[in-house]
């Protein structure tokens, strides 16, 4: 079974501030990992599918990298609407579509 | 407008039954896996089941395997899930959450809001 970590599980940053998260996968996933954005409240909304490709809608502020088992995923200038917590997810390896813990980008 | 809409939460005792049901619309249900992923309070994602476009095929955590069924009803556009024997564990809101893809592999383009399951006596 995969097993994704995220770092840091906070970050604080002011908004206009880029903001760079981290996931690493216990084994290779390939770029077969997903990004997704939760504020309080309200479901899951999908960022970055394949490690680098952004979901419709998704502003271009939103970027995803990696490969293999390291990926980040950066805001380059945070909005306000953009501190919430962020999952990555695999579906490299099949059962389960492990997610992540999360990490929370709050405001400084 | 692609619309996930879940429904079936609320409190229920230890070792009782739920079933939870998702009404979709906007997009060829038929076409699309479907999955189940559920948020313990104050906790973070995790995917519980999912099932194929046609409902030949599905899947299980090892947390509720044996436990859980998920199945599908394509004629009405709907997604079950099936809790017996539930724990106080299993307490989360369930979000149910359409696949890019017809067989089950994720990512997860539309989620639902999510329905409250408390398992308590």
């Amino acid at each position: 079974e995969i097993v994704l970590t995220q770092s840091p599980a906070t970050l604080s940053l002011s908004p206009g501030e880029r903001a760079t998260l981290s996931c690493r996968a216990s084994q290779s996933v390939s770029s077969y990992l997903a990004w997704y954005q939760q504020k309080p409240g309200q479901a899951p909304r999908l960022l970055i599918y394949d490690a680098s490709n952004r979901a419709t809608g998704i502003p271009a502020r939103f970027s995803g990298s990696g490969s293999g088992t390291d990926f980040t995923l950066t805001i380059s200038s945070l909005e306000p609407e953009d501190f919430a917590v962020y999952y990555c997810q695999q579906r490299s390896n099949w059962p389960p579509r492990a997610f992540g813990p999360g990490t929370k980008v709050d405001i400084k | 407008e692609v619309q996930l809409v879940e429904s079936g939460g609320g409190l229920v005792q230890p070792g009782g039954s739920l079933r939870l049901s998702c009404a979709a619309s906007g997009f060829t249900f038929s076409s699309y896996a479907m999955s189940w992923v559920r948020q313990a309070p104050g906790k973070g994602l995790e995917w519980v089941s999912a099932i194929s476009g046609s409902g030949g095929s599905t899947y299980y955590a090892d947390s509720v395997k044996g436990r859980f069924t998920i199945s599908r009803d394509n004629s009405k556009n709907t997604l079950y899930l099936q809790m017996n024997s539930l724990r106080a564990e299993d307490t989360a809101v369930y979000y149910c959450a359409k696949d890019v893809h017809v067989v089950p592999a994720a990512p997860y383009d539309y989620w639902g809001q999510g329905t409250l399951v408390t398992v308590s006596s």
